[in-house]
């Protein structure tokens, strides 16, 4: 089945620690990104790619980072530096930014 | 887990009833619109979309309407379902820019 795969479900961090959320796409998508939702909240745009090997800073990308070597995968890296990373974590994909964005079912990151 | 619906407006009403929920959005630059559907632990699902040259558009059960002059948009759902309880949001993109604007939700509650 073409979808976006996110995992783990879910995410424990320890103080200090990198952590890396992963997101792959089996739907010829050009366009990807990484949301964050908090509760209550709507989403807000950390990164996006609209094509490999290129991604820019959302409204809130203090604290993470990405990369896109491979046109399916968009990998997410929640730093040491994002001292509130307590979040659910949402990945989509589209064939560019005039088609609607699909999306994964999330990840949710907690802190030990 | 935590509910993505805590603290958002909630319209409650009973199966087969007919459902309106609103959205107002800031930017009259805006000139593409989504609805996204979120059950709980979930990603947003897709449910229809509309162009800004256009002020209605009508899928299964669904119908969305844009008043450009107000700024407004809405989502109506024809013969509600308990299975259409959920987070809906609403999410626009700005004319010559290639990120979604996504509003806080609205929760539907359908009573059996």
């Amino acid at each position: 089945d073409g979808g976006i795969t996110q995992s783990p479900k879910y995410l424990f961090r320890k103080e200090g620690q990198n952590v890396t959320l992963s997101c792959e796409q089996n739907l010829n998508h050009d366009a990807m990104y990484w949301y964050r939702q908090d509760p209550g909240q709507g989403l807000r745009l950390i990164y996006y790619s609209q094509i490999v090997n290129d991604f820019q800073k959302g409204d809130i990308a203090e604290g993470y980072s990405v990369s896109r070597e491979k046109k399916e995968s968009f990998p997410l890296t929640v730093t040491s530096a994002q001292k509130n990373p307590t979040a659910f974590y949402l990945c989509a994909s589209s064939f560019n930014s005039n088609q609607p964005q699909h999306f994964g079912d999330g990840t949710r990151l907690s802190i030990l | 887990g935590e509910s993505v619906g805590l603290h958002l407006p909630t319209l409650s009403v009973q199966e087969g009833d007919n459902s309106i929920i609103n959205c107002a959005y800031s930017n009259s630059a805006s000139d593409y619109f989504i609805w996204y559907k979120q059950e709980s632990g979930k990603g947003p699902q897709f449910i229809i979309d509309i162009r800004s040259n256009m002020d209605k558009r009508q899928g299964q059960r669904v119908t969305v309407l844009l008043n450009k002059t107000v700024k407004h948009l809405s989502l109506q759902i024809a013969a509600t379902q308990p299975g259409d309880s959920a987070v809906y949001f609403c999410a626009e993109i700005l004319a010559g820019y290639s990120t979604l604007t996504f509003g806080k939700g609205t929760m539907l509650l359908v009573s059996p």
